[in-house]
């Protein structure tokens, strides 16, 4: 079966400090894979999404960006972190397809800036 | 452009009362409609999905959704509640063909509170 790992859980970082949060998947090849960011009161935001290794697809300008340095891992980084960084990080994965799949989620990593 | 709406941001009920949770989206043909439930602090479960077929689609947990083209609605159901239902619920869109297959949008949630 299929497994997807989000670490770390929880993260608390100064202001200005670099960012790198993982995402690996098992037991499927060639996912599409997802971040999120996630506040509270305002859903769920697609920050960036991979459809490839080296393929990386910006959903919002921001102070982040995304990588995918093999076909099961999806890194979310910053080069300096801002306090508007601040939220709940989701990672997720679907079957690739022509077709729109069901995601399937990690259990978040909670990132509060100080 | 899909979207989704959920009318309800907070829903209070008690263990043992049915539930229905409403979600209305946006898009131009037929949609992939999903539900999920988030616990706190964790990630979202997929709950249920239409593709197409039976507009009564069942999921986990003894969770149901009906799917209406004419009222752009796909509400979530359970007959009763337990107090473990207690989550937010996110609906969610998706395309069903087309460009940009792969994203879904999703609703602001419904937070389900279940009273002893």
């Amino acid at each position: 079966s299929q497994t997807i790992h989000q670490w770390p859980a929880t993260l608390v970082q100064p202001v200005g400090s670099p960012l790198s949060l993982e995402c690996t998947v098992e037991g499927t090849s060639n996912p599409n894979l997802y971040w999120y960011r996630q506040a509270a009161g305002r859903g769920l935001q697609l920050l960036f999404y991979s459809v490839g290794i080296g393929q990386i697809s910006s959903e919002v300008p921001q102070n982040l960006s995304a990588s995918r340095p093999q076909d099961r891992q999806f890194i979310l980084s910053s080069k300096k972190l801002l306090l508007s960084d601040s939220g709940f990080y989701l990672c997720a994965w679907s079957v690739r397809g022509p077709l729109a799949q069901p995601q399937h989620f990690g259990d978040g990593t909670r990132l509060s800036i100080l | 452009a899909q979207s989704v709406t959920q009318p309800d941001i907070h829903i209070t009920v008690s263990e043992g009362a049915s539930l229905e949770l409403r979600c209305n989206y946006s898009y131009g043909a037929t949609p992939y409609l999903f539900w999920y439930v988030q616990s706190p602090g964790q990630g979202l479960q997929l709950l249920l999905k239409y593709f197409s077929g039976d507009t009564l689609v069942q999921g986990i947990k003894g969770f149901e959704a009906e799917f209406k083209r004419s009222q752009s609605s796909f509400n979530l159901r359970k007959p009763s509640v337990h107090w473990s239902d207690a989550a937010e619920y996110f609906c969610a869109v998706g395309a069903s063909g087309g460009g940009s297959n792969y994203k879904l949008t999703f609703g602001k949630g419904t937070l389900l509170t279940v009273n002893p």
